[in-house]
């Protein structure tokens, strides 16, 4: 399996621009997670799906952050206009809720720069 | 919402060492991750359990649940464990629920 693979792996962007984060969950899990790590404020979560569902998306910081997720194999994070403060290293991260296993396991993340 | 406390922020051991990190949570949950991260690196799954005890290798985790923390021990301790140790909990204690986490253990294993 080849995990949960995000892209692109860096972005650096200029301040006002779109940024779209993508993310692939591993084939035949259900729930998918957007968390977003800052030395600030270490790792936080953004929004959730199940079943390509949003789930609860109150960690998303404000409106200019958007989530969609598709199908079951696909999900983006935007960033409309991107701020310096949105630097952070942004993880995706899918488990199964099937068998109650619940354990999440997490792409190699994006690291995000906006000047 | 649940809150996570771990303790301590930082620790330097020497090789060989027995090693344990701390965690507490406010609300009570069906099960408790730890994780770890190397500098630069991705995030990956040590155990997640909601009852007594688990162990992998050279690493033990335990929780109690009626107090609320949990502990995770490393053995015989080895500088490629330095990493960032992490405990999470569902943020409003169901399993499926995304999670919310603690602010991690910087871990240095010195030789």
């Amino acid at each position: 399996d080849a995990g949960v693979i995000q892209s692109p792996r860096h972005e650096v962007t200029e301040m006002g621009q779109e940024v779209t984060l993508r993310c692939k969950p591993i084939s035949g899990h259900n729930s998918l997670f957007w968390y977003r790590q800052t030395m600030m404020r270490g790792l936080e979560l953004l929004i959730y799906f199940n079943n390509n569902v949003p789930i609860d998306d109150s960690g998303m910081p404000e409106d200019r952050f958007s989530a969609k997720m598709p199908n079951a194999s696909f999900s983006t994070l935007k960033i409309q206009p991107s701020e310096p403060r949105d630097s952070a290293v942004y993880f995706c991260a899918s488990s199964s809720t099937s068998g109650y296993s619940y354990e999440q396991y997490f792409g190699p993340g994006t690291r995000l720069t906006v000047t | 919402k649940n809150e996570v406390e771990q303790s301590p922020q930082n620790l330097t051991a020497q090789e060989g060492e027995f090693i344990t990190i701390n965690c507490s949570y406010s609300v009570g949950i069906s099960a408790l991750h730890w994780l770890q991260q190397h500098p630069g690196g991705g995030i990956v799954s040590l155990f997640m359990l909601s009852s007594g005890k688990k162990k992998h290798g050279r690493l033990i985790a335990t929780i109690n649940i009626q107090e609320k923390h949990s502990s995770l021990h490393i053995t015989a301790s080895h500088p490629r464990d330095s990493a960032v140790y992490i405990c999470a909990v569902p943020y409003s204690g169901g399993g499926a629920d995304g999670l919310t986490f603690g602010k991690g253990t910087h871990l240095i294993i010195q030789p």
